[in-house]
């Protein structure tokens, strides 16, 4: 079992939806779980992160992370065209280097 | 704030030969930086830690003699490609924690290297 499981997707919905993206881990000890956006040929841009449980907001984007399940999501609000591009979980454990998933694929149709 | 920097932003070299990339924080101090290689389609995979001052930690699998790291500063870290071979074709990205607190990294734009 990989350490982040992400689908690829791609996902693709409509202007002004409500997306939903997800991650699963396998390592209880990761204490630190971040989004990223990346668009081609482009390096990741750091998007929300949290630490521990619990829910984070930031303008259209919300941040979920369940340890119990061992699973994080990211929602995005009245999506639009501009968010278009691959989101990428990132988990840690603090002072390493970061674990990614694959990314997911995003499209959103005007 | 929070700005990381990549040089080159694309290489392309012959086998055989060797090829440094750059990282750098801007605008902030990084006592630690880390280097990541992405294959086409694929995830970003942790090659190695670097600390200022102190030799890289490699991740499993990972050459250190042929991925020579450098960290000679709090704002620069260098990764050298040596006897580049057509399979270390790929993105290399760069990271850097802001400061001393965990959690957050911020990465460079990346280099695209193409090994002929």
């Amino acid at each position: 079992q990989k350490e982040v499981e992400q689908d690829p997707g791609p996902l693709s919905v409509p202007e002004g939806a409500i997306v939903s993206l997800n991650c699963t881990y396998s390592n209880s000890a990761f204490q630190y779980f971040m989004w990223y956006r990346q668009y081609s040929r482009k390096g990741p841009e750091l998007l929300m992160y949290t630490y521990s449980s619990g829910n984070k907001e930031d303008g259209r984007f919300t941040a979920q992370v369940d340890k119990s399940s061992k699973y994080i999501s990211l929602f995005i609000r009245d999506s639009q065209p501009s968010d278009s591009a691959t989101y990428l979980c990132a988990i840690g454990g603090g002072a390493d280097g970061l674990t990614f998933g694959k990314g997911t694929h995003l499209i959103i149709q005007p | 704030g929070a700005v990381v920097s990549q040089h080159p932003s694309w290489v392309i070299c012959k086998s055989g030969t060797s090829v440094k990339i750059e990282c750098r924080s801007l605008d902030f101090q990084a006592t630690t930086m880390f280097w990541y290689r992405q294959f086409p389609k694929q995830s970003l995979m942790l090659m190695a830690t670097s600390n200022e001052g102190s030799k890289a930690t490699y991740e499993q699998g990972v050459e250190k003699d042929k991925f020579l790291i450098n960290h000679a500063s709090l704002t620069l870290s260098t990764l050298t490609v040596t006897s580049a071979h057509p399979e270390d074709s790929s993105f290399y990205i760069c990271s850097a924690r802001a400061g001393t607190g965990v959690g957050e990294q911020y990465f460079g734009p990346g280099t695209r290297l193409t090994v002929t």
